[in-house]
């Protein structure tokens, strides 16, 4: 069974700052992964989507890599501003015999101003 | 905006009656997907159709049944609703139905308390 983990569950930064979201996951047979943004109340909004094949994927300050083999994604942010804060979920498809898409559990970024 | 509209958006109800959510699209894509978010647990997938009237399960199925009779239509039915089941519900969509891009979608969510 496919499992997605992320870490850390939260995460706090100044304004400014680069950072990095990690997600890994157990079963390296993906069709593909998605990085998600949710804010407080409201529905997911697709962020990014890595295709297996791929390596890497950018939009705007937004840079998400894939490497299969080690079982790991980061989602880069450049740039970080306090409109940023939100909590961001990877989810991914196929691995552990399935092709629904399985999520990880998120990370909350709080980016002060 | 994906097209995707949820309702109802807020709903209390008691334990024992049924509740029926819907989700409905604009743009006629093939997948539609039914998931509840809970604290601790992350999003969960409860029941996914990829065409009118073909359905099938997810994760946590169980207590939950679904109808799909029309393409922009996704019925979510809690038959007798428990308090286990106070959850917020997503609807997603997938335009494609290729494997290697799947990506999805999501409504604005449905907040369901059962007290």
């Amino acid at each position: 069974k496919q499992e997605v983990t992320q870490i850390p569950a939260a995460l706090s930064v100044p304004e400014g700052e680069n950072l990095v979201l990690n997600c890994s996951f157990t079963d390296s047979a993906i069709y593909n992964l998605q990085w998600f943004r949710q804010d407080p109340g409201k529905g997911l909004t697709s962020l990014l989507l890595i295709q297996s094949s791929q390596r890497e994927q950018t939009s705007g300050r937004l840079n998400a890599s894939l490497d299969k083999s080690s079982g790991r994604s980061t989602l880069y942010i450049a740039a970080s501003q306090p409109g940023d804060s939100a909590t961001y979920l990877c989810a991914l498809t196929g691995g552990g015999g399935s092709e629904k898409l399985v999520f990880g559990k998120g990370t909350k970024l709080t980016v002060n101003p | 905006d994906a097209g995707i509209t949820q309702s109802p958006r807020h709903k209390v109800t008691e334990t024992g009656t049924p509740v029926t959510l819907r989700c409905h699209q604009t743009e006629n894509h093939r997948y539609m997907y039914w998931y509840r978010q809970d604290p601790g647990h992350g999003l969960r997938l409860i029941h996914y159709s990829y065409g009118v009237k073909d359905t099938d399960k997810g994760e946590v199925s169980d207590g939950y049944s679904v109808s799909r009779s029309k393409t922009e239509d996704f019925l979510l039915t809690l038959e007798s609703a428990t308090s286990s089941q106070t959850s917020v519900y997503f609807c997603a969509i997938s335009p494609s139905d290729t494997r290697s891009y799947n990506e999805q979608f999501f409504g604005p969510g449905t907040r369901l308390t059962v007290l």
